[in-house]
């Protein structure tokens, strides 16, 4: 089985930068994905990360570390708008027969 | 391009009745899967589908629910006999392989049971 452990609440200023962690637990693992999801939508992808590192796609960056079991995603410059929920999720298994398992999420507020 | 597609945005249905919530995954995606969203809390697993198979419905109740997703049209997810506990976010999303990490995600489907 999986888990996947992010906090629950972020509050941040704007302007700022936010790091939101995440660590797993899995049987095997085939890397971390992450998603937004502002109140009322649809989840949206983010990033992904299958190797050790940090990438980068504009403002938002996503670091994975296989050994610690531990990824982040990080958000620069927060706006407004950048007000939702952000969810990992895994895949513990290679195979294309098993879906991706998501962490509660982790609510974040950006205030002026 | 239309991205996926699910109806209806919102059903009420009274304790006892059928819901059936329907979703046409993205054009050439043949993955389908549905999770299920409480206030405040993440999406969790359901049921993964190709084109007339099931491949995974690990996360869905024994009893009272059903996927389908034919040859032909959407993909349905059906639940019988409603109880105020089905209340909730249903999502849809599609994939175009197996093993893709980015799903496509429909707007949901806001069951609520009165």
């Amino acid at each position: 089985g999986q888990s996947l452990e992010q906090p629950s609440e972020v509050t941040a200023v704007e302007g700022a930068i936010v790091q939101i962690n995440c660590t797993y637990q899995t049987s095997g693992f085939y890397g971390l994905s992450w998603y937004q999801q502002h109140d009322g939508g649809a989840p949206t992808f983010l990033s992904y990360n299958a190797l050790d590192g940090l990438e980068e796609t504009g403002r938002f960056s996503s670091f994975l570390s296989r050994s610690d079991s531990y990824g982040y995603l990080l958000l620069q410059e927060l706006q407004m708008k950048d007000s939702a929920s952000y969810f990992c999720a895994v895949r513990d298994q290679g195979s294309g027969n098993t879906p991706l398992v998501f962490g509660k999420g982790t609510r974040l507020s950006v205030i002026a | 391009n239309a991205g996926v597609m699910q109806n209806p945005r919102h059903l009420v249905r009274r304790r006892g009745q059928e819901a059936r919530l329907r979703c046409s995954p993205m054009k050439g995606h043949s993955h389908v899967y549905w999770y299920r969203q409480l206030p405040e809390e993440g999406l969790k697993f359901m049921v993964y589908l190709q084109k007339e198979n099931i491949i995974d419905e690990s996360g869905m109740p024994k009893e009272r629910f059903s996927a389908e997703f034919p040859k032909e049209g959407p993909s349905i997810l059906r639940i019988q006999q409603v109880v105020r506990g089905d209340s909730a976010a249903y999502f849809c999303a599609s994939s175009l392989k197996g093993e893709d990490y980015g799903y496509t995600f429909g707007s949901g489907t806001r069951l609520t049971v009165v």
